[in-house]
């Protein structure tokens, strides 16, 4: 079975270029949640959608971060425009029904490591 | 804000050692999960504690939780080289969310 697909894994970029990345959760996964990683803040939780719908983005540092969930095979995030302090590693992770009964338990890509110059 | 908190943040044992990891937590909890991420790559789920169990197990790993002081640990019996990698507890709150803690980073010496 595939799992989580993220691309790019890699991406430099300068600063002020808009940025894309992507992701393709586990099929039959409802829930898609997009991390941040850094040396300094750990794993960030940005935003998260159920059923392609976002649910919390309270995560979401700037205006110029966004994300969107168009069907249940995609999601983007996209900066723009972009900032050295934006480097980091991003992570899609995806799960099927969180509930009381079910666990929550996460399929994470691997990841998109992203520097802005 | 990181909803778990990690304890020590860098181990390094012995091969064959075991190796404990703790997690202290801020709210209320459905589950608690542990996870494992190697250099580079993305995070592997390696065990889940619900919010009424005091303990699991499964294979080399042991897990606790005390709801009563919002903690958790993790022990890995008999450690091996290829244990070395960082340690994530995250904590599922009733909001859905998935929060992690900053890790452990593990190193399994020959």
């Amino acid at each position: 079975d595939a799992g989580v697909i993220q691309s790019p894994r890699h991406e430099v970029t300068e600063m002020g270029q808009e940025v894309t990345l992507r992701c393709k959760p586990i099929s039959g996964h409802d829930y898609l949640f997009w991390y941040r990683q850094t040396m300094m803040r750990g794993l960030e939780l940005l935003i998260y959608f159920n059923n392609n719908v976002p649910i919390d983005d309270s995560g979401m540092p700037e205006d110029r971060f966004s994300a969107k969930m168009p069907n249940a095979s995609f999601s983007t995030l996209k900066i723009q425009p972009s900032e050295p302090r934006d480097s980091a590693v991003y992570f899609c992770a995806s799960t099927v029904r969180i509930g009381t009964v079910n666990t929550g338990e996460l399929f994470f890509g691997e990841g998109s490591r992203l520097t802005v110059l | 804000s990181q909803q778990g908190e990690e304890d020590p943040q860098a181990l390094s044992i012995q091969e064959g050692e075991n190796a404990t990891m703790n997690c202290s937590y801020k709210t209320s909890i459905n589950n608690l999960q542990w996870y494992r991420q190697n250099s580079g790559r993305g995070l592997v789920h390696l065990i889940l504690i619900r919010s009424n169990e005091r303990e699991k197990h499964s294979g080399r790993l042991r897990v606790t939780l005390d709801t009563s002081k919002k903690s958790s640990s993790l022990l890995i019996t008999a450690s091996r080289a290829a244990d070395t990698a960082s340690y994530f507890c995250a904590v599922y709150s009733s909001a859905s969310k998935i929060i992690f803690g900053s890790g452990t980073r593990l190193s399994i010496r020959p």
